[in-house]
């Protein structure tokens, strides 16, 4: 049983380039969320999905993009890459009643 | 405005002893609380959580305690042990227990001496 599983675990991107944070789970969760965790900020909600084909913004989801065509799937789209979003992203996973499951995150740098 | 607050960045306790980890919090409309134990270059795990109709729960070495009046929920871990060492997140969610909108605080980093 992987879990919650993230790709890449690193990413080196240069300002104004896109990308997609692949995050996928294989234990039928209908809720998948995205953070980000910064120093001596905690993690911050990005966007989050209550099930495949409805998504809803968290608490900073400026400059990022979702979707959730599958249950097993969320990915997190950067459109145009900002110093400002250096950042661990953190995607979970989780069902009814139950504490969410993180994947060990995305370490990723903006030049 | 950070609505909940872990105000000690770490915390150093020696093995066998018992480690108390302090979160506080502002919003009154939270009522389901979560503690999150994270090692390095790994995502959070979750430890323990409390809803806002009790005062404690309590898992084997682990033990959350929360006091409503003053906002103020605590992890007492009893008897530290090395593996303990990692860095614990205390999180709320708001009102039905709705866990999918987490707000977390900046966490404190726990060294458990041998």
């Amino acid at each position: 049983n992987a879990g919650v599983t993230q790709t890449p675990k690193f990413q080196v991107l240069k300002t104004g380039q896109s990308m997609t944070l692949q995050c996928a789970q294989d234990m039928n969760h209908e809720y998948m969320s995205w953070y980000r965790q910064d120093p001596g900020m905690g993690l911050r909600l990005i966007h989050y999905s209550v099930g495949a084909g409805i998504t809803d913004q968290g608490e900073v989801p400026n400059g990022y993009n979702v979707s959730r065509s599958t249950t097993e799937d969320f990915p997190l789209r950067l459109l145009s890459a900002a110093p400002s979003q250096t950042s661990v992203y953190f995607c979970a996973s989780r069902t009814s009643n139950q504490p969410q499951h993180f994947g060990d995150g995305t370490r990723l740098s903006i030049l | 405005d950070q609505q909940v607050k872990q105000n000690s960045p770490s915390l150093s306790v020696q093995e066998g002893r018992i480690s108390i980890l302090n979160c506080d919090y502002t919003n009154s409309m939270f009522d389901y609380f979560l503690w999150y134990k994270k090692y390095p270059a790994e995502g959070p795990t979750f430890l323990i959580s409390i809803s806002s109709i009790k005062d404690k729960n309590e898992d084997g070495r682990f033990t959350v305690f929360l006091n409503k009046s003053a906002k103020h929920l605590s992890l007492h871990i009893v008897p530290s042990q090395p593996g303990d060492s990692a860095v614990y997140f205390c999180a709320a969610s708001g009102v039905g227990g709705a866990t999918n909108k987490l707000i977390f605080g900046t966490g404190t980093l726990l060294a458990v001496q041998p």
